[in-house]
């Protein structure tokens, strides 16, 4: 089944740098790649997401890519902001029906981004 | 995503005892989710429902139950067959059906639950 690696756990970057978390999945049939954001003791909110087909996606200062033939996918934000200062899940969606969990999105375990002004 | 609410936002309960949390939806969405969260574990999936009046455990699913009557509603019971349950709870929903409707999740604001 599908499995989510996130790294790194932790970054930590000057404000003003740019920020890059990368994530490898499992399942080549995965067609949905969401990047979410969470403040402390806060939702997750969706940030940016990249479909399959695309494989790259800009928004403001943040931008998603994704390789299909080495299944990995990164964030990166640029400009950095102490606002910025996060966890950051990603996320696939297997298209597979694999143990009672079609079509939901699996989970990295997060990167907590810490911006130092 | 303030279509979605928890309540309540703070839990405590005594070891032993069931719980149910509330998670409601005025977005129409067909797709409902409960994921727990724990300190660098991520989000795991706990049940989902991708239409009333059914269910499907999710990767956590032991301890818990859930009940799909109301499209707008998916409480989550955690009953005392869990073992650890202090944890955060997040609800999520999505409009997502046959695979041809957006994929997004929308999180509720979460339950932390403290068991002692």
């Amino acid at each position: 089944g599908e499995n989510v690696e996130q790294h790194p756990s932790t970054l930590s970057v000057q404000e003003g740098d740019s920020a890059v978390i990368k994530c490898t999945y499992s399942d080549s049939a995965s067609n949905y790649f969401p990047w979410y954001k969470q403040e402390l003791g806060k939702r997750p909110q969706l940030i940016i997401d990249i479909r399959s087909n695309v494989g790259e996606k800009k928004d403001q200062r943040i931008a998603v890519t994704l390789n299909k033939t080495a299944k990995h996918f990164s964030l990166h934000i640029t400009e950095t902001q102490p606002e910025d200062s996060a966890v950051y899940f990603c996320a696939a969606r297997p298209l597979t029906y694999y143990g009672g969990s079609q079509g939901n999105l699996i989970f990295g375990k997060g990167t907590k981004l810490s911006v130092k002004p | 995503d303030g279509g979605i609410t928890q309540s309540p936002k703070y839990l405590f309960r005594k070891e032993g005892q069931n719980v149910t949390l509330s998670c409601e939806q005025n977005l129409n969405h067909d797709a409902m989710y409960w994921y727990r969260q724990d300190p660098g574990q991520g989000l795991r999936l706990i049940y989902y429902s991708q239409i009333v009046n059914d269910f499907q455990k999710g990767d956590i699913a032991e301890g818990y139950s859930v009940s799909r009557e109301k499209k707008e509603s998916f409480p989550l019971t955690v009953t005392s067959a869990q073992k650890n349950p202090t944890a955060f709870y997040l609800c999520a929903s999505s409009p997502f059906r046959g695979g041809r409707s957006s994929y997004e999740q929308y999180f509720g604001p979460g339950t932390r639950l403290t068991v002692t």
